[in-house]
Order: structure tokens, then sequence, then C-alpha cells
């Protein structure tokens, strides 16, 4: 069955520092692959978006690559700030015949990020 | 521009009950996904409708049902309530068109006692 994995339930990292975090799945061929944020209580907010032709993205102090051979995508914030601490999520998806592929993402469970002052 | 908006905000609910859960897209979207979150765990699908229609399905039982309405609004229901049903849930919307960003709402809480 298909799988997702995030490395590690929860980061502990100081400000200022680069913050990576790792989502690996099997038994699937996503056409892409998302990150949310969600905060404690709070529906999941997206960040990034990247195709399985895309190896790269970047938003601001954010980047995620795909890399489907490794079946695994890593997200990075650099210059983490306090107020970057969160839950993460990794989702994937893949496109239906009838165009609609947004809904039906498989999420992992989370990787709680601590940024320390 | 309001987003997905979502009630009730909490609710608590008796074992074997029925429960209704009311969804309000992003203007401009069409498609309405519903997920469930158990505490810690990550969002699962439960299903998805475009033109009034269920168009996915997740992996859960006929008492989750659901509708969408003309306007795009949605309703989750929820039959014969389990003590195991209490989460987080969720609905999101999108444009139908693939590529397109999801949209979640604040959500539900339900509790089942």
């Amino acid at each position: 069955s298909q799988k997702i994995e995030q490395n590690s339930e929860a980061l502990n990292i100081q400000e200022g520092k680069t913050a990576t975090l790792t989502c690996n799945y099997t038994n699937y061929s996503p056409a892409y692959l998302q990150w949310y944020r969600q905060d404690p209580g709070r529906g999941p907010v997206f960040l990034l978006l990247i195709r399985e032709n895309e190896k790269e993205k970047r938003k601001e102090r954010l980047k995620v690559t795909f890399d489907t051979t490794l079946k695994q995508s890593l997200f990075h914030i650099t210059a983490s700030q306090p107020a970057d601490s969160a839950t993460y999520l990794c989702a994937l998806g893949a496109d239906m015949g009838y165009g609609g592929s947004q809904g039906n993402l498989i999420f992992g469970k989370g990787t709680k990020l601590s940024v320390k002052p | 521009d309001a987003g997905v908006t979502q009630s009730p905000t909490h609710l608590i609910k008796t074992r074997g009950q029925q429960v209704t859960l009311r969804c309000s897209p992003k203007s401009g979207h069409d498609t309405v996904s519903w997920y469930q979150q158990a505490l810690g765990q990550g969002p699962q699908f439960i299903f998805q409708y475009y033109e009034e229609e269920e168009r996915q399905r997740g992996n859960f039982p006929d008492r989750f049902s659901g509708h969408q309405f003309p306007n795009y609004s949605s309703e989750l229901n929820v039959n014969a309530l389990l003590l195991g049903d209490s989460a987080l849930y969720l609905c999101a919307s999108s444009f139908i068109q693939s590529g397109n960003t999801i949209y979640f709402g604040e959500g539900s809480w339900l509790t089942v006692v």
C-alpha cells in the first residue's frame, strides 16, 4: 500500500540556521508533491507545490526538491525564525482523468519544527 | 475575499448520533474535498465533490456521506457516530484545473462521547 514518511516527528534548531525536513514515499508515483504548514488547532496552509518533472522550487526563504528516483522530497527553510515553528506536512497527489487532481492528497504525519531564539 | 469557511467550529456528539458539517469554498473554487485529521496524524482524504457529484473517495465507510450544492458549498454527514470518529474535519477547496493550489478551512472539531 502507499506509504509516506516524514523523517522525524520533531526537529529542534537554532534561530538563523537552515531547517531541512525530509519526506519519503513508497508504492506511489505522484504527479506532484506539496508542503503545508499547520499551526496548532488550525487548518493546513499551502506553502509550495512541485511537479514530478521539476527538480527544485523556491519561494522566499523556502526551497523544496523532488527526486522521483529516490522517492524523496527535501524541504528547506533558510535563516529560520521562531515564527517558523509549526508542524510541516508533506502531501502527494496524482492527476486524475477528469482533471480533478487536487483533492485526493496523501499526507504524511508531519514534522514539528521548533526554532529556538 | 473570504477563504474556506467551515461550521460549526466545535461540537460534541454522543455515540450513535448523526452529525452534519458544512463548508463554503473560497470564491471562484468549484471543487470541495473533505479530510479527517486525528490527533497527531496527517489529514486523511474522505472524498471529493465536483459538479455536485462525488468524484473520488478514500477508505472510509458508507457512514460518511456528502453533498455538494449548486453554489459549490458542501456538507459532510456522518451517521452512527463512533468514539473513533472524534477528529478535526477539514474542508479544502480548489479550482478543478490541475496544478492549482488547495485551500483548507480551519476545520470542525468533533468530539464523540
